[in-house]
Order: C-alpha cells, then sequence, then structure tokens
C-alpha cells in the first residue's frame, strides 16, 4: 500500500539559511499534518491542513510556514534557521471517515542545521 | 489544549513477561486514543487504536484499555519479545475545526525486553 512520501529525507543547512520539506500523503487522503521530533523527544504537532485550508495550529514558529497544494501535497518552509531547528520532521496524512481518522506518518526528514 | 501524560518513562522487563504503559489525558472532549511504537531513526508505526465508544480492544499480544471517567488508557503487550524493544508513544486527539484533528503525543516510554 503507498504511504506518505517526505523529500527530502536529509538535509544540512547553515544557520540563517531556508529549508523546504516536502509531503505528499497517501492517496485520497484529505489531511496532512507536520510534526517536530527532536532527539529523545516527543513529535510536536506544528500544524495541520483539511482539504488545502489551515486547520489546526500546534507549536510552529513565526519561522515557519506551510501550505497545502490543490494535489494535496503539503510544503513545509523554514527560514533564518536556527541550530535549534535540527530535528527530524515528520509529515503525517489521514482520511476522515465514519469510524474516524487514523492518521499515518512518513520516514521523515531529517534536517541538521550547522 | 490537550495534555498527555505517560508513565513509566523507561520499563525493563524479562522476554515473555507482560508489560504495561499507562497514559492520561486533560480533555474530556478527546475521542481518539492511539498508541505507536518506534524504533530509533524511524516512523512512529501505529500499533493499536481505541475509541472513546469503546473500552478495550485487543490484537493479537497487545490490548489497550480505556477509562473515559478517570480520562486514561493503557497498554499491555502480553509474551513480550525482543523485538519489542522500542519507545512507545501514546496520543490523543480531540475534535478541534474540521477532520484536521491533531494528535498529541505522550512523552514517550522506552521499552527494553531482554532475552
Amino acid at each position: 500500500a503507498a504511504g506518505v512520501i517526505q523529500s527530502p529525507r536529509h538535509l544540512i543547512k547553515e544557520k540563517r539559511e531556508t529549508a523546504t520539506l516536502k509531503c505528499y500523503p497517501i492517496p485520497r487522503h484529505d489531511t496532512v499534518y507536520w510534526y517536530q521530533q527532536g532527539p529523545g523527544q516527543d513529535p510536536q504537532f506544528l500544524i495541520s491542513f483539511y482539504e488545502k485550508m489551515q486547520s489546526d495550529k500546534g507549536s510552529i514558529p513565526d519561522r515557519f510556514s506551510a501550505q497545502q497544494f490543490s494535489d494535496y501535497h503539503s510544503e513545509l518552509n523554514m527560514s533564518s534557521l536556527e541550530l535549534g531547528d535540527s530535528a527530524l520532521y515528520f509529515c503525517a496524512s489521514s482520511h476522515l471517515t465514519r469510524s474516524g481518522n487514523t492518521i499515518y506518518f512518513g520516514e521523515g526528514s531529517w534536517l541538521t542545521v550547522v | 489544549g490537550e495534555n498527555v501524560e505517560q508513565h513509566p518513562s523507561t520499563l525493563s522487563v524479562q522476554e515473555g513477561d507482560s508489560a504495561v504503559i499507562k497514559c492520561t489525558y486533560s480533555d474530556s472532549a478527546s475521542n481518539y486514543f492511539p498508541w505507536y511504537k518506534q524504533e530509533l531513526g524511524k516512523r512512529p508505526q501505529l500499533i493499536i487504536d481505541i475509541r472513546s465508544n469503546v473500552g478495550e480492544k485487543k490484537d493479537q499480544r497487545i490490548a489497550v484499555t480505556l477509562n473515559k471517567t478517570a480520562k486514561h488508557f493503557s497498554l499491555h503487550i502480553t509474551e513480550t519479545q525482543p523485538e519489542d524493544s522500542a519507545v512507545y508513544f501514546c496520543a490523543a486527539s480531540s475534535p478541534r475545526g474540521q477532520a484536521g484533528t491533531a494528535l498529541i503525543f505522550g512523552k514517550g516510554t522506552t521499552l527494553s525486553v531482554s532475552s
């Protein structure tokens, strides 16, 4: 079965640079979520989109922005990168059904800021 | 907003023993409680979930129980095996906005199963 696809898998950036992560949800999934997971930490919810509209916002820094496009893929844009932004970024997707929405995670994108 | 607490943070058991991980949540409107298993550097993988209209769910060696009144839910793993060693996260979500109900995670439990 198709899974959530994230790219790039690994990314190295310098401080103050900009990075863009991409996410392709499972086909027919209408909701995308972004999570940030630091070393030894639990995944922290950043932002989510439902049918291309922002549906929920978590602890996303003002330096970050995201959007969901007409083909349902999503991009997370991170500017003025800081060392503390180094983390594993997960995208997840779900489809709301009568029994609820089960959320599936992608493999993640490793961002290292040096 | 929702707050999920998870205990214990580490758990060591012998192969064949049972393991129990407990979580509490704060938002009484939360209605979906999944458990994820995460190996080092890999994605969280859904192992079992329960919705608020059910008190218990079982899938082979894994079971989850939910007490809505007390706002806590637990993961039970029986006959543990070394390959069960990983970090386990509980999570909760409540209806917010439209369909994009975000999961809020507990801090995780590192389970070590020794043979």
